[in-house]
């Protein structure tokens, strides 16, 4: 079975300030592991990928996140946040099982202050 | 290329009513999901369809319908809306599914009054 548990509903940081949103996972299988971004009254937009090949993922709008199988986490960080930041994450995982199964996780709330 | 497009974006219902959300998936995408988003349960998974063919279901009731045609284009059709059927609807594609990354739509929010 899998299963992605996000570790926080919300989170505030300050503009400038480092971003960590944190996420684990339970998967049988080799997983695919994805952050995703919405902002208000949008869709998800993919922000990056993990598909077994670098353990550290680098996406979009200096988002990155490192998968560690050991702790079976895979956490999202941005050095220096940005006030357009702000927005709800979503971490997913994903794995074939005779067909395409996606689980997302409740999704982390982020706030930016200026 | 295009992106998913889904339509319409939004549409106000009675209840009682029944209802057509239409996705086009990205060019070359053969797998179509859709997922229901409320404030109180989040990001719930309907169904997806690959190649006309459904190949998963969520644990919605029989009301919730859907169908994937030659094209890969999809519908899903909600009928007798209930007040707790107004949601964003969000369609999503991928090329297969592989565990492929999935791409989504910007969503149809749906009002039942």
């Amino acid at each position: 079975a899998q299963s992605v548990t996000q570790l926080d509903s919300h989170v505030s940081v300050s503009e400038g300030t480092p971003v960590l949103l944190r996420c684990n996972y339970s998967s049988s299988y080799s997983p695919s592991l994805f952050w995703y971004v919405q902002h208000p009254n949008k869709g998800l937009q993919l922000l990056l990928k993990y598909t077994s090949a670098a353990t550290l993922v680098k996406g979009i709008n200096g988002f990155e996140a490192e998968f560690k199988k050991s702790e079976t986490s895979f956490h999202l960080t941005k050095p220096s946040a940005h006030m357009s930041d702000a927005a709800e994450y979503f971490c997913v995982v994903s794995r074939p099982t005779g067909g395409f199964k996606t689980i997302f996780g409740a999704g982390t709330r982020l706030f930016v202050k200026a | 290329k295009a992106g998913v497009t889904q339509t319409p974006r939004y549409l106000i219902k009675t209840r009682g009513q029944q209802v057509t959300l239409s996705c086009s998936p990205i060019s070359g995408h053969r797998s179509v999901s859709w997922y229901q988003q409320t404030p109180g349960q989040g990001l719930q998974f309907l169904f997806e369809y690959f190649s006309e063919t459904q190949r998963n279901k969520g644990n919605f009731p029989g009301r919730f319908s859907g169908r994937q045609f030659s094209n890969s284009r999809s519908e899903m059709n909600v009928s007798t809306l209930e007040l707790g059927d107004s949601a964003l609807y969000l369609c999503a594609s991928s090329f297969d599914t592989s565990g492929n990354t999935i791409y989504f739509g910007e969503g149809s929010w749906l009002t039942v009054v």
